[in-house]
């Protein structure tokens, strides 16, 4: 398996353009998990989602923050417009189903996103 | 509220000699806890988990972790350090009723030749 795919790896915009974040889950992952990580704030839960459906959005610091799961093996993270101080790399994880999976999740490698 | 401590930012260790990486959790009911890794420029990667069952848990790279529950504490343990085993680690914990974790501040271990 290919594991968690996240693209772009890199992305630099000026502030105020809109930004879009691409995660591809691993295969038969029923949940979908989007962090991002700051040297100030650590790693930060944004959204997350079960079977395509948001649960707790509760970590999307801003109106401007939006993530979507149109389908299983698709999910994108938008910021709209970007600010500077969103610069952060932007993680996606998916867990698998199952009882015997106990909620580990496996991450992707990062967008490192830089808003100037 | 679920949480977990981190108490050290930076561990030092000689290669060769083992080491500790600290972690405390607060939780409600039985705690699921993790210990993920992240190396530069990378995302993070499974280490371990506890659920139930042997307080000694192993993983991977030669890592264990040790569940005290007197203690509240799951400290993540190797028992000869490598060079390569120098990284970003993070201590994680389930919260009750939900299928997210929090995770810990993290601790950069460094380890010299």
């Amino acid at each position: 398996d290919a594991g968690v795919i996240q693209s772009p790896r890199h992305e630099v915009t000026e502030m105020g353009q809109e930004v879009t974040l691409r995660c591809k889950p691993i295969s038969g992952h029923n949940s979908l998990f989007w962090y991002r990580q700051t040297m100030m704030r650590g790693l930060e839960l944004l959204i997350y989602f079960n079977n395509n459906v948001p649960i707790d959005d509760s970590g999307m610091p801003e109106d401007r923050f939006s993530a979507k799961m149109p389908n299983a093996s698709f999910s994108t993270l938008k910021i709209q417009p970007s600010e500077p101080r969103d610069s952060a790399v932007y993680f996606c994880a998916s867990r698998p189903s199952g009882r015997a999976s106990a909620d580990t999740q496996y991450f992707g490698p990062g967008t490192r996103l830089t808003v100037l | 509220a679920q949480s977990v401590a981190q108490p050290e930012d930076q561990v030092n260790v000689a290669e060769g000699n083992p080491l500790t990486v600290k972690c405390t959790y607060s939780v409600s009911g039985n705690p699921y806890l993790f210990w993920y890794v992240q190396y530069p420029n990378r995302g993070l990667q499974f280490l371990l988990k506890y659920i139930t069952g042997d307080n000694l848990v192993k993983g991977s790279y030669g890592f264990e972790a040790e569940f005290n529950k007197s203690q509240t504490s799951f400290h993540l343990k190797k028992p000869s350090a490598l060079v390569s085993d120098s990284a970003l680690y993070f201590c994680a914990v389930r919260v009750t009723g939900f299928q997210k974790l929090v995770f810990g501040t993290g601790t950069r271990l460094l380890v010299s030749p």
